[in-house]
């Protein structure tokens, strides 16, 4: 089945641990994004990528970092992990960049 | 940079008509969407629109004013299955940014 798939989908992790989500789309679309989503300040984007080796910040890119080394995969790492970064992390593709956006089924991350 | 309002809340009655409004302020712009999600869910797509004007799809539709930076979701004939957030996202040039979304309540 086509789509977009996050790993883990849940997960508790110790402050100060090293993290990578993974994110991995087979619609062969160009352009990527992780959001993370708090409650009371929506889905703000991280990092975004317009197509295979280019990568940019979006609002709240500190702490995390991304790599996209092909077109179905952009992971994100959280080098260090901190509480504050407990959150839903959303990965999601479109076809061009600024196009409509399919979602992944999201991760939650506890750091503790 | 960028600014996206929405309202937090809203309440509305099965059956009956709903509009949601948008505002925006952003560097460029390439289009506006507007999601729904629900709890624990992950965002759906509803519509875009990049032009000025109406855009309808069913029991939604969605309208853009380009020179006021404004948008509304208008759903009509409302279902229990409503009961949902609601996000308007504008794409300023190459990514997408979301405001903070609106909580639909739907009362029986």
């Amino acid at each position: 089945i086509a789509g977009i798939t996050q790993a883990p989908t849940s997960q508790i992790l110790a402050a100060g641990r090293r993290m990578t989500l993974r994110c991995t789309q087979d619609m062969r679309h160009n352009a990527m994004y992780w959001y993370r989503q708090d409650l009371g300040l929506g889905l703000r984007l991280i990092h975004y990528s317009n197509t295979a080796g280019t990568t940019g910040k979006g609002e709240v890119p500190d702490g995390y970092s991304v790599s996209r080394a092909n077109t179905d995969d952009f992971p994100l790492t959280l080098a260090s992990a901190v509480p504050s970064q407990t959150s839903v992390y959303f990965c999601a593709s479109s076809d061009r960049p600024g196009g409509e956006a399919f979602f992944g089924q999201g991760t939650r991350l506890t750091v503790v | 940079g960028q600014n996206i309002d929405q309202p937090t809340e809203m309440t509305a009655t099965e059956g009956a008509i709903v509009q949601i409004n948008c505002t925006y302020q952003t560097s460029g712009f390439n289009g506006l969407f507007w999601y729904q999600q629900h709890a624990g869910e992950a965002p759906t797509f509803l519509s875009y629109n990049v032009l000025d004007g109406l855009e309808e799809k069913g029991r939604f539709s969605s309208f853009l004013s380009r020179s006021k930076g404004y948008s509304y979701l208008l759903l009509k004939e409302l279902q229990m299955k409503d009961s949902a957030s609601y996000l308007c996202a504008v794409a300023p040039e190459d990514k997408i940014i979301f405001g903070k979304g609106t909580r639909l309540h739907i009362l029986p």
